[in-house]
C-alpha cells in the first residue's frame, strides 16, 4: 500500500484563488516536505516540517503556506494562487533519526493555475 | 551551502547500449553526506534507486550502480546494458541527514 499520498492528483485553479493540497503518510516519519517541479529544475522546497503543529519555510516559501495538524497530514495553501504556481507538486516524508536517511515521494499533485 | 549539480538535461542512449549520467555535489554542512539516486518514471512519484552512505562503496539496484568518491565528490550513475523501460527522469541527491538537496534532473530516453 502507498505510505504517501496526496490529493487532488490534478487540480485547475483561477487566479487569485485559494487552493489546498493535501498529503497522508502512514510511515510514521516526523518530518514531511513540500517540494514543486518544474521543468529544468530539479526538486525545490517550499516548506517542511519536524512534526505535528511544525512548519518550517524552505527555499522557495514566498507564496505558500503549510500546515501540519497531524503526524500524518501536511497541507500546503496558496491562498492567492497565480500563474506562476502552475507546477507539480511533491510530499514526502523521512525519518531524520535514521542515520540512512532517505524521503518517501507521494504520486505528485499536478496544479495548472489560469 | 550543499548542492548537487547533474551537467546533462537529457541523455538519449540506445537500446542495449552502456550509460553514464555524471553527478557531482558539494557539500559544507557536512564531511560525509549520503549520496542518492531517485528516478522518477512517468506519471509516477520519485522513488529511491540506490543509495550510499559510506565513502568508497558502491551502490547497485536494477542493474544500476554508483560509488561514492570522496576525492572527486562525484557520484555518476552507470549501467552496462539500458532497456527502454529505463527511460525516467534520474535525480542525484544528498542528504545532511536533515533534508535532501537534489539535482536538477536528468531525462534518459532509451531508443529502441
Amino acid at each position: 500500500e502507498a505510505a504517501v499520498t496526496q490529493s487532488p492528483r490534478n487540480k485547475v485553479a483561477v487566479t487569485g484563488g485559494k487552493v489546498t493540497l493535501s498529503c497522508n503518510q502512514t510511515n510514521n516519519h516526523n518530518n514531511m516536505y513540500w517540494y514543486r517541479q518544474d521543468t529544468g529544475h530539479g526538486l525545490r522546497l517550499i516548506h517542511y516540517s519536524y512534526g505535528a503543529g511544525s512548519t518550517e519555510k524552505g527555499d522557495i516559501p514566498d507564496g505558500y503556506k503549510a500546515s501540519r495538524p497531524s503526524q500524518e497530514n501536511f497541507s500546503l495553501i496558496l491562498e492567492l494562487a497565480t500563474p506562476s504556481q502552475t507546477s507539480v507538486y511533491f510530499c514526502a516524508s523521512g525519518d531524520a533519526r535514521d542515520w540512512g536517511y532517505e524521503q518517501y515521494f507521494g504520486p505528485g499533485t499536478r496544479l495548472t493555475v489560469l | 551551502g550543499d548542492s548537487v549539480t547533474q551537467t546533462e538535461g537529457q541523455v538519449t542512449v540506445s537500446e542495449s547500449k552502456s550509460l553514464i549520467i555524471n553527478c557531482t555535489y558539494s557539500a559544507t554542512s557536512i564531511a560525509y553526506p549520503n549520496l542518492f539516486w531517485y528516478v522518477r518514471y512517468p506519471g509516477e512519484g520519485l522513488q529511491l534507486l540506490l543509495k550510499v552512505i559510506t565513502a568508497g562503496q558502491k551502490g547497485s539496484s536494477r542493474g544500476f550502480e554508483a560509488t561514492y568518491n570522496k576525492e572527486t565528490t562525484s557520484f555518476h550513475l552507470q549501467k552496462a546494458s539500458v532497456q527502454e523501460s529505463d527511460s525516467a527522469v534520474y535525480y542525484c541527491a544528498l542528504s545532511d541527514r536533515n533534508r535532501i538537496f537534489f539535482g536538477d534532473g536528468t531525462q534518459l530516453v532509451v531508443k529502441p
